[in-house]
């Protein structure tokens, strides 16, 4: 079956502009997670929804971070004035329950620069 | 804080030869996991290995843990030039993974 998709797959904007990170989970999966990932760095949590409900988002680095799952399908990640520092890759995964042994599924990533 | 730190973080080596990345966490955990990315995006789940297991196979890779020493080492037998990547480890807990900054790994042709 399909993956996890993410659109867009790179998305250049200016400082200060408001951005949106589109993520497909596997069909199914009940649990989604979004991490940012840093050049030369390994992957950083950001938020983790079961169902439509953000269970975690201890990851989100401040208030300019927003997520949602309304259908607890399709997650957007949001970006309100975007900054130079949030330059990075974003990844979606996700897992079919939301265990601490669940394997997560990940999107290819979307690429965000921040100019 | 990311929990997992691989050990070497670049390591290149000959087809056929093995290549061998460590990784070490802080804290006590539920399982441990080696996913693999090419290019700088999409990671490729490889293994998981719980707790309570010391070692895991899966094809040409070989896992190890020990909670002891809290590590962990990943073992690519036979390298191909497909394998040229970086791997990270990735510890799981509290319904998230945190992972190490990652070992490249480059396969000579």
């Amino acid at each position: 079956g399909a993956g996890v998709s993410q659109t867009p797959s790179n998305k250049v904007t200016e400082k200060g502009k408001y951005v949106e990170l589109r993520c497909d989970p596997i069909s199914g999966h009940t649990a989604l997670y979004w991490y940012r990932q840093s050049l030369g760095q390994g992957p950083e949590f950001l938020i983790y929804f079961q169902g439509t409900g953000a269970a975690d988002d201890s990851g989100l680095p401040n208030d300019r971070f927003f997520a949602v799952r309304p259908e607890g399908s399709v997650s957007t990640l949001k970006i309100q004035r975007t900054e130079r520092g949030d330059s990075a890759v974003y990844l979606c995964a996700s897992s079919p329950v939301g265990t601490n042994t669940d394997t997560q599924y990940f999107g290819p990533g979307t690429r965000l620069t921040v100019l | 804080s990311q929990q997992g730190e691989e050990d070497p973080q670049a390591l290149s080596i000959q087809e056929g030869e093995n290549a061998t990345m460590n990784c070490s966490y802080k804290t006590s955990i539920n399982n441990l996991q080696w996913y693999r990315q090419n290019s700088g995006r999409g990671l490729v789940h490889l293994i998981l290995i719980r707790s309570n297991e010391r070692e895991k196979h899966s094809g040409r890779l070989r896992v190890t843990l020990d909670t002891s020493k809290k590590s962990s080492s990943l073992l690519i037998t036979a390298s191909r030039a497909a394998d040229t990547a970086s791997y990270f480890c990735a510890t799981g807990g509290n319904n998230r993974l945190a992972f190490g900054k990652g070992n490249q790994v480059v396969v000579i042709p």
